[in-house]
């Protein structure tokens, strides 16, 4: 089965380092890829999103992905973390298809120090 | 401006009661979209709708239901059947197109209690 995963649950980094999530897709088939972040006790927002175009893709609060084939990867980055970055990061996939089969990763909770 | 609007915010249920969970949207998006969230697991389907009078499982329906009569509503029911249903629930809603997925634009979501 097709799945999608973030490595690591909690990350934990000082304001100002860089933020690395990491996440891997299980298909051959190159996927359309999706990151969202939630706040406690609200929906999900779209951060960014690939849909075979740049490789590189650069979304809202300064965050940016960079999609490899090779690796079957999308590692979400920023490269100077603030207080307000500190929630929840799901990395998400789909094939197209049914609408009905977005595939959620177990998400990533980022924690940032001052 | 549009959006998804879920109520309540909070719900609190007894034990082998039904209730119903709101999800209006003014986007005019063709499908809409149940997930379940529970710490640690990320977002499981409930149920999903591509057009109006349509719907589908999701992985987990079981004790649930929901219906769409109107493009803008999908509520959701969470019957007795649902032995725990204690969760945190997001509706979703997407253009649509089986070929360009364009995102999911989430309300906000509802916190349900068995108490």
């Amino acid at each position: 089965a097709q799945s999608v995963t973030q490595l690591g649950s909690h990350v934990s980094v000082s304001e100002g380092a860089l933020v690395l999530l990491r996440c891997n897709y299980s298909s051959s088939v190159p996927p359309y890829l999706f990151w969202y972040v939630q706040y406690p006790n609200q929906g999900l927002q779209l951060l960014l999103k690939y849909t075979s175009a740049a490789t590189l893709v650069k979304g809202i609060n300064g965050f940016e992905a960079e999609f490899k084939k090779s690796e079957t990867s999308f590692h979400l980055t920023k490269p100077s973390a603030h207080m307000s970055d500190a929630a929840e990061y799901f990395c998400v996939v789909t094939y197209g298809g049914s609408q009905g089969n977005l595939i959620f990763g177990k998400g990533t909770k980022l924690s940032v120090k001052p | 401006d549009g959006g998804i609007t879920q109520s309540p915010k909070y719900l609190f249920r007894k034990e082998g009661q039904n209730v119903t969970l709101s999800c209006e949207q003014n986007l005019n998006h063709d499908a809409m979209y149940w997930y379940r969230q529970d710490p640690g697991q990320g977002l499981r389907l409930i149920y999903y709708s591509q057009i109006v009078n349509d719907f589908q499982k999701g992985d987990i329906a079981e004790g649930y239901s929901v219906s769409r009569e109107k493009k803008e509503s999908f509520p959701l029911t969470v019957t007795s059947a649902q032995k725990n249903p204690t969760a945190f629930y997001l509706c979703a809603s997407s253009m649509g197109g089986t070929l360009r997925p364009y995102g999911y634009t989430f309300g906000s979501g509802t916190r349900l209690t068995v108490v």
